[in-house]
């Protein structure tokens, strides 16, 4: 069946640093593919998403590229900022159903 | 601010009451959704309407009850629930349900089974 495995968190960094947060996945066919943020005390935002092979999904200095090759749909951000603390959600989309990573929690320090 | 609005925000009741959780969206979204999720987990699909008609029950107990009056209104009704029901309970909407398209959620209501 069809599954997303992302990095286990927390993952604790420094304001300006370099972020990556890993994603794989399984899937059949092909699906779309979502990163989403959850701040504290809110639901789930759309951050970014890419439709087909090679596709590049970009927002607010997030990036992530899909890769068939090596199913992946890997979050980086050049230089984050405290504000950009949450939970990060890597999504497919398949058959009209999401399906959620477990989640990667950040936080930034000032 | 969020285009899905939920309320109550927060919701306490106890197992024998019966309550409702109402989900607004006014984007011309043709699919809702509702989703439930526990602390430090992701959401949970409970249920997916399309065009005001129940598509999918993610073999859902029937204690939680959808329905779906208008393309702009998704309600979820709770009855006899158990303390394993409390959590966050989110709603969702998409333009319809092609794999491509986003889902917009509201901020949820945290609901506590006493």
């Amino acid at each position: 069946g069809n599954s997303v495995t992302q990095m286990e968190g927390p993952v604790t960094l420094s304001e300006e640093a370099f972020l990556t947060i890993n994603c794989t996945y399984t899937a059949t066919g092909y699906p779309s593919l979502f990163w989403y943020v959850q701040y504290p005390g809110e639901g789930l935002q759309l951050l970014l998403k890419a439709t087909k092979a090679d596709d590049k999904g970009s927002n607010k200095g997030f990036e992530a590229t899909y890769r068939k090759e090596t199913t992946s749909f890997h979050l980086e951000k050049g230089s984050v900022q405290v504000s950009d603390s949450a939970v990060y959600f890597c999504a497919l989309s398949s058959a009209s159903k999401i399906i959620f990573g477990s989640g990667t929690r950040l936080s930034i320090r000032p | 601010d969020t285009e899905v609005t939920q309320t109550p925000k927060h919701l306490v009741m106890g197992m024998t009451n019966k309550k409702s959780l109402k989900c607004e969206q006014h984007m011309g979204h043709r699919a809702m959704y509702w989703y439930k999720q526990k602390a430090k987990k992701p959401p949970e699909l409970m249920f997916v309407y399309s065009y005001e008609k129940l598509s999918i029950n993610e073999s859902v107990p029937s204690r939680f009850s959808p329905e779906c009056p208008n393309s702009s209104l998704l309600n979820l009704h709770l009855h006899a629930l158990q303390p394993e029901d409390s959590a966050l309970y989110l709603c969702a909407s998409s333009q319809d349900r092609r794999d491509n398209q986003p889902q917009h959620f509201g901020d949820g209501t945290r609901l506590s089974i006493l």
